[in-house]
């Protein structure tokens, strides 16, 4: 069965400097992997995805993923981080035509 | 990027009554929508996953007369909430998924917040 772990509940970083949110995930097969942000009291925003391809994948805002196959990794990553990215980050694997599934998000907060 | 979106964004009933919540993708059609329940501070629960003209397929523990979901068009899904009771109060999110050109990719609701009394 697939599955996705967020490791870091908690986040913190200075504005202005690089932050990375972690996720690694497990399937049989090759695995579609999605990052969400969500702001309070708000929906999932889609911030980016890895179908194939590259393994460095740009989305939204400025971030970036980078889909590793032998550490079954797919780490959100933005090379300056600003106070308005704090939020909710959801990392989310989908096998083939099943439902997607979450990790378990993780706050980041990025101080001024 | 698509748009999903969810009325009402939020509502407070009394409890023993029902409430419905609409879903609706507004720049594609959704052959495949999804109801999902999330408590504070926690990640997602799939409740169901609706498909256009056929029943839903409820997950393991979600009672399917209690939440009644109706996927009657590609772009429409409803959440019934029956008989609410306050353990029902959570956060709804709704999802559909873009199969077409941007190729397969959900996309979510706002989300409606239920308060029952």
């Amino acid at each position: 069965a697939q599955s996705v772990a967020q490791p870091e509940d908690q986040v913190n970083v200075a504005e202005g400097n690089p932050l990375t949110v972690k996720c690694t995930y497990s399937v049989s097969g090759n695995p579609y992997l999605f990052w969400y942000v969500q702001y309070p009291n708000r929906g999932l925003q889609f911030l980016l995805k890895y179908i194939t391809g590259d393994n460095l994948v740009k989305g939204s805002y400025g971030f970036e993923a980078e889909f590793n196959k032998s550490q079954t990794s797919f780490h959100l990553k933005k090379p300056s981080a600003l106070v308005s990215d704090s939020a909710l980050y959801f990392c989310a694997v989908r096998e083939g035509d099943v439902d997607m599934r979450f990790g378990a998000g993780t706050r980041l907060t990025v101080k001024p | 990027g698509a748009v999903v979106s969810q009325h009402p964004s939020w509502v407070i009933c009394k409890s023993g009554t029902s409430v419905k919540i609409e879903c609706r993708s507004l720049d594609f059609q959704a052959t495949t929508m999804f109801w999902y329940r999330q408590f504070p501070k926690q990640s997602l629960m799939l409740m169901a996953t609706s498909n256009e003209g056929s029943k839903a397929t409820y997950e393991q523990g979600v009672e399917k007369d209690k939440f009644l979901i109706n996927h009657a068009s590609l772009t429409l899904s409803t959440l019934t909430v029956t008989s609410a009771h306050p353990e029902d109060s959570s956060f709804y999110i709704c999802s559909a998924r873009d199969y077409t050109g941007r190729a397969d990719t959900q996309y979510f609701g706002p989300g409606t917040r239920l308060t029952v009394l």
